[in-house]
């Protein structure tokens, strides 16, 4: 499989429970981003990799929000004491430059109850 | 106001029909100019991708871009069924050297009426 991958698609939570999605990306695409996105509304960027190095970080990944992608391959995107309002679908994407077309996942759609 | 302006629709076409989707945006520093095609509840899809102003052609599709204006389009001909998906704008700046995020407008929701 040559696509951008990513694990669960679906996810239900308990309020206050901690989640954690993993992103697998095209081999050999060294740069991974993570995007937010809720019903009606275009992506929102989180972060950004080049390699293992989180590079960007946006005001919207409050302090419960963390993403990890050791030895610059698979990323972890984790959030800790979920709230209703982090209910969204939560997409990674990869790509070899930045600025220029990105290769997405399916994503990862969350509901926290 | 946001930095990427984009109609949310939904527009709703013949088969057959040619479909115009617009953009406008902000940023005079955007010079790269993206169409992503998402179906429901699936990942974004890179359609076209263009740098700076003119035209560009794909089969059915043509994307414009009018820098002076702001203003983007992606032009789909001859309109099918399958065409029906929510169509997203992206834009970004310079990559050169740092990294530069994508912005991403909306969508605009179609519908192909066979």
């Amino acid at each position: 499989d040559t696509g951008v991958s990513q694990d669960p698609r679906h996810k239900i939570t308990k309020r206050g429970q901690n989640v954690t999605f993993r992103c697998d990306p095209i081999s050999e695409h060294n740069r991974l981003y993570w995007y937010r996105q809720t019903l009606g509304q275009g992506p929102e960027f989180l972060t950004y990799f080049q390699n293992e190095a989180q590079l960007e970080k946006s005001r919207l990944l409050s302090d419960r929000f963390s993403a990890e992608r050791p030895k610059g391959s698979f990323s972890t995107l984790e959030i800790q004491r979920t709230e209703q309002g982090d209910s969204a679908m939560y997409l990674c994407a990869s790509s070899i430059r930045t600025g220029e077309g990105y290769t997405f996942g399916s994503g990862t759609r969350l509901t926290v109850v | 106001q946001k930095e990427v302006e984009q109609d949310p629709g939904p527009l709703s076409v013949p088969e057959g029909a040619i479909v115009s989707l617009n953009c406008t945006y902000s940023n005079s520093a955007f010079q790269y100019f993206m169409w992503y095609r998402q179906y429901s509840r699936k990942g974004p899809e890179l359609l076209m991708y263009t740098y700076s102003s003119g035209n560009k052609e794909d089969g059915r599709f043509t994307a414009q871009v009018d820098k002076s204006s702001k203003y983007i389009s992606l032009f789909i001909r001859d309109s099918q069924p399958s065409d029906s998906a929510t169509y997203l704008c992206a834009m970004s700046g310079s990559n050169s050297g740092g990294y530069q995020k994508v912005t991403f407008g909306t969508g605009t929701k179609l519908q192909v009426i066979p």
